[in-house]
């Protein structure tokens, strides 16, 4: 039972342009999200998160936006730039319960064209 | 550099043996996750440790234990290992009991053939 999906496994964006990175969770229960970003050979790196009383964070060139109604949320990278290109993750977690713990999607590879 | 360490890089063993991971969190975090991601799946969250005590479990099979240790390394126990069990392991930690921001290590590649 995946509880976070990412439906697009890849995605191919040229230089300047925007990416958004999709991702769908099943739980409503889960009340704060986050991405990761994954280079290969390296372990992910935390980028950007919300929690689920917003619908928008903003930081720089990143923006993730939540809708709770449709249990989606997208992360925006504008503009783009070859070195954004890597995996990137979304993961959910349940804050407010012992059951404490992040979900992560499948992820989707980004890769940013020259 | 995360300032999480892991050892060894890579590890090729046999089905059937027995492996150990290591773990050295960050400077000052008290909690050490480990996550095992398969070919093509996601980071599937093993088991965590904080301050030396088990605070959380995920997907850990009966084969696999971990413990944290007074200096706050870790280590991850694989055996009876399955050609199944080959994959990246990670390891992240830290500063509180919770999964706000993790510092993920560069990971540990197990094939077992």
């Amino acid at each position: 039972d995946q509880q976070v999906k990412q439906n697009s496994p890849s995605l191919s964006v040229q230089e300047g342009r925007i990416s958004i990175l999709n991702c769908d969770y099943t739980n409503s229960m889960f009340d704060y999200f986050l991405w990761y970003k994954k280079y290969p050979a390296e372990g992910p790196t935390f980028l950007i998160s919300i929690s689920s009383i917003k619908d928008k964070n903003e930081d720089g060139r990143f923006t993730v936006f939540l809708n709770k109604s449709a249990k989606h949320l997208s992360l925006h990278i504008v503009p783009s730039q070859p070195g954004d290109s890597a995996v990137y993750f979304c993961a959910a977690r349940r804050m407010k319960t012992s059951y404490d713990k992040v979900i992560f999607g499948p992820g989707t590879s980004l890769s940013v064209i020259p | 550099d995360s300032g999480v360490t892991q050892t060894p890089k890579h590890l090729i063993t046999a089905t059937g043996q027995r492996v150990t991971l290591r773990c050295s969190p960050r400077s000052g975090d008290l909690s050490v996750y480990w996550y095992q991601q398969s070919l093509d799946q996601g980071l599937q969250f093993l088991i965590q440790y904080y301050n030396g005590e088990e605070r959380a479990k995920g997907n850990i099979l009966e084969r696999f234990s971990a413990q944290q240790f007074p200096d706050l390394h870790s280590e991850l126990n694989l055996s009876s290992l399955e050609l199944g069990d080959s994959a990246l392991y990670f390891c992240a930690s830290s500063a509180s009991g919770g999964f706000h921001e993790q510092f993920f290590g560069p990971g540990t590649r197990l094939t077992v053939l």
